[in-house]
């Protein structure tokens, strides 16, 4: 019950594309899911993070789509660009149990120039 | 303002030997998390801490693993008796005093154990 799937494991992607990563959950008790990018050698990095009482989050080229019912959110990289190239995690928590994150599997994402 | 720091950033150690992993968060940030990176896979949670107190250990190995966060100083992960499966990379993140925003983890860059 505490698990997050994701996918798909690798993305390769054209130039100006959109990058799609998608993430399951079953815990209904998760009440808050971020975005992380890791590139090699590196600590994951918080991109963008959505609680669930919004469908939708724009934060630049960088959209999350939650949907409650369906126990899923996804992360949308618009115009992606070879700097994109990293692994996305995604991840999910509940604000008042601690916040311990619960990741994905990790998507490595390839932007092809 | 400094982000949260992690040292060493390589650590080779021989099998039975101590590893000991320091983590300081960043300026005002009183928890700090320990997550395990094995080869091709995701994050793990280990271990949750405030200053001076373990408040969630739920995923630290019952043998060899302990962790603590003293008063003073950085908070330390700390492995006896590594075995050649301890070989991963161990990030720690904090996050800022309860009741602001304690939800938003920053990770550090890292510290990469192996193991010969």
């Amino acid at each position: 019950q505490q698990q997050v799937k994701q996918s798909p494991q690798s993305l390769i992607v054209q130039k100006g594309g959109i990058s799609i990563i998608n993430c399951a959950y079953e815990n209904t008790a998760f009440d808050y899911f971020p975005w992380y990018q890791q590139f090699p050698g590196k600590g994951p990095a918080l991109l963008i993070a959505i609680r669930p009482d919004v469908s939708e989050k724009k934060e630049g080229r960088f959209t999350i789509s939650f949907n409650k019912s369906a126990k899923q959110f996804s992360l949308h990289i618009m115009d992606s660009q070879p700097g994109d190239s990293a692994t996305y995690f995604c991840a999910a928590t509940t604000v008042r149990g601690g916040s311990r994150l619960t990741f994905g599997e990790g998507t490595q994402l390839t932007v092809n120039p | 303002n400094a982000g949260v720091m992690q040292n060493p950033r390589h650590l080779v150690r021989r099998r039975g030997q101590e590893a000991r992993l320091r983590c300081s968060p960043m300026k005002g940030h009183s928890h700090v998390y320990w997550y395990r990176q094995l080869p091709e896979e995701g994050l793990k949670f280990m271990v949750y801490l405030q200053k001076e107190n373990i408040i969630d250990e739920s995923g630290m190995p019952k043998e060899r693993f302990s962790a603590e966060f003293p008063k003073e100083g950085p908070s330390i992960l700390r492995i006896q008796q590594v075995v050649r499966g301890d070989s991963a990379a161990y990030f720690c993140a904090s996050s800022i005093l309860p009741g602001l925003r304690t939800y938003e983890q920053y990770f550090g860059p890292g510290t990469r154990l192996t193991v010969t």
